[in-house]
């Protein structure tokens, strides 16, 4: 069975820096696909960045870009120059037939 | 797109009551994902569909949990009856292929 594991349960950086949050995941499959969700207090999933695993190059969308290291089933997310509005918990999801998610990681963004 | 709907967004209900949410999924997405989010247990995944067919419930906690899509835009989560341990934000997601679209989630408490 697969699994996903985020072993920083929280994190807090200063505004206008730089983090990643690590994840790490288990799975036999070939083929599938890695994400980035953030969950603000509103509670709202929103999905911030994808990765397909046939893909060697790392994914990124603005701010937010990943690390995807295939053979180490790592899959860590940077945010560069972090905002206030940031703040929120961040789940990895790996997706094969389904789609399952990390414990979360609560990121806390220091004004 | 509305995006993915469900109702009600909270739910209060007394112990041994009938409930049952709702979700439309994005249309033109196949796949449907009912998940269920606690502070203790974080998301668990306890149903998905492809093409309105149940293809995994071995999420679902008991036999009390019961769900169905009868058609590609409707799909419901029944949980009867209901136990204080219910009490949670059920969410509901759809996707085409990659990552899914959440809902808006449902807060359920059982008292």
């Amino acid at each position: 069975a697969q699994t996903v594991t985020q072993s920083q349960p929280e994190m807090s950086v200063q505004e206008a820096e730089t983090v990643t949050l690590s994840c790490t995941y288990d799975t036999s499959e070939s083929d599938y696909y890695l994400f980035w969700y953030k969950q603000p207090p509103s509670r709202q999933m929103i999905l911030v960045i994808r990765q397909e695993a046939y893909k060697q190059q790392n994914a990124t969308e603005n701010r937010f870009s990943v690390n995807f290291q295939k053979a180490a089933k790592s899959f860590s997310l940077k945010i560069s120059d972090s905002q206030l509005g940031d703040a929120a918990m961040y789940f990895c999801a790996y997706r094969g037939d389904k789609i399952i998610f990390g414990k979360g990681t609560r990121l806390h963004i220091l004004p | 797109d509305a995006g993915v709907i469900q109702s009600p967004r909270h739910e209060v209900t007394e112990m041994g009551q009938e409930v049952t949410l709702r979700c439309k999924p994005i249309s033109g997405h196949n796949s449907l994902f009912w998940y269920r989010q606690t502070m203790m247990r974080g998301l668990e995944l306890l149903i998905y569909f492809n093409n309105n067919v149940p293809i995994d419930d071995s999420g679902m906690p008991e036999d009390r949990f019961s769900a169905k899509m009868p058609n590609a835009s409707f799909s419901t989560l029944k949980i009867q009856p209901s136990e204080p341990r219910d009490s949670a934000v059920y969410f509901c997601a759809s996707s085409r292929q990659g990552g899914a679209f959440f809902g808006q989630g449902t807060r359920l408490t059982v008292v």
